[in-house]
């Protein structure tokens, strides 16, 4: 059972247009959230995070929404620029009961930005 | 830099042969966590330790695998009699303060032929 699903395998953007990629969860358990780019043969870097008591988390050009009711968040980078093509994976993580933070992980979105 | 290091980057060993890979934190981090991560997937939480306890083990690390983190500070995982089914990326990642943030290190890419 994937308790995170990032649905769509990649997307295509023009340079200088906003990129969305969503992320969905089911586990309410889930109390804090993050975004990790990653390049292949490199391990993935951190991005930008919310907490599950904000809805919205910004941070230049990425902001972060959470919408706790549908279990949905999105990470939305504008302007879009060629070096941000990689791979963006949503993580998910609580802390109770002994949960320690562990990540969670979608299986990726791969983000493409076109000159 | 002063960002999470591991070692060797590359692997390749034969089948049943014995590996072991190492991970240095942030220096002031407690916490370090090991994922691995198979082609087409994103990574899977191994185990988890705060300063040299060993919290948490995954179901997905058999008796084959064993972990340590002696005095807190770097961390080894090794792998016995090696599998095919072992090929991945293992990767390492610590938190410090805030505790929700894992930083990774580049990883370390094992095959086993």
């Amino acid at each position: 059972d994937q308790q995170v699903k990032q649905n769509s395998p990649s997307l295509s953007v023009q340079e200088g247009r906003i990129s969305i990629l969503n992320c969905d969860y089911t586990n309410s358990m889930f109390d804090y959230f993050l975004w990790y780019k990653k390049y292949p043969a490199e391990g993935p870097t951190f991005l930008i995070s919310i907490s599950s008591i904000k809805d919205k988390n910004e941070d230049g050009r990425f902001t972060v929404f959470l919408n706790k009711s549908a279990k949905h968040l999105s990470l939305h980078i504008v302007p879009s620029q060629p070096g941000d093509s990689a791979v963006y994976f949503c993580a998910a993580s609580f802390k109770a009961g002994g949960s320690n933070y562990k990540l969670t992980f979608g299986k990726g979105t791969l983000l493409t930005v076109n000159p | 830099d002063t960002g999470v290091s591991q070692n060797p980057r590359h692997k390749i060993t034969k089948r049943g042969q014995n590996v072991t890979f190492r991970c240095d934190p942030i220096s002031e981090h407690n916490r370090l966590y090991w994922y691995r991560q198979t082609l087409g997937q994103g990574p899977e939480f191994l185990t988890y330790f705060q300063n040299e306890a060993q919290l948490e083990k995954s179901r997905l690390l058999s008796d084959r695998f064993s972990a340590e983190r002696p005095k807190g500070s770097f961390s080894t995982l090794e792998i016995q009699r090696t599998e095919q089914g072992d090929s991945a990326m293992y990767l390492c990642a610590s938190s410090g303060r805030p505790q929700e943030t894992q930083y990774f290190g580049p990883g370390t890419r094992l095959l086993v032929l």
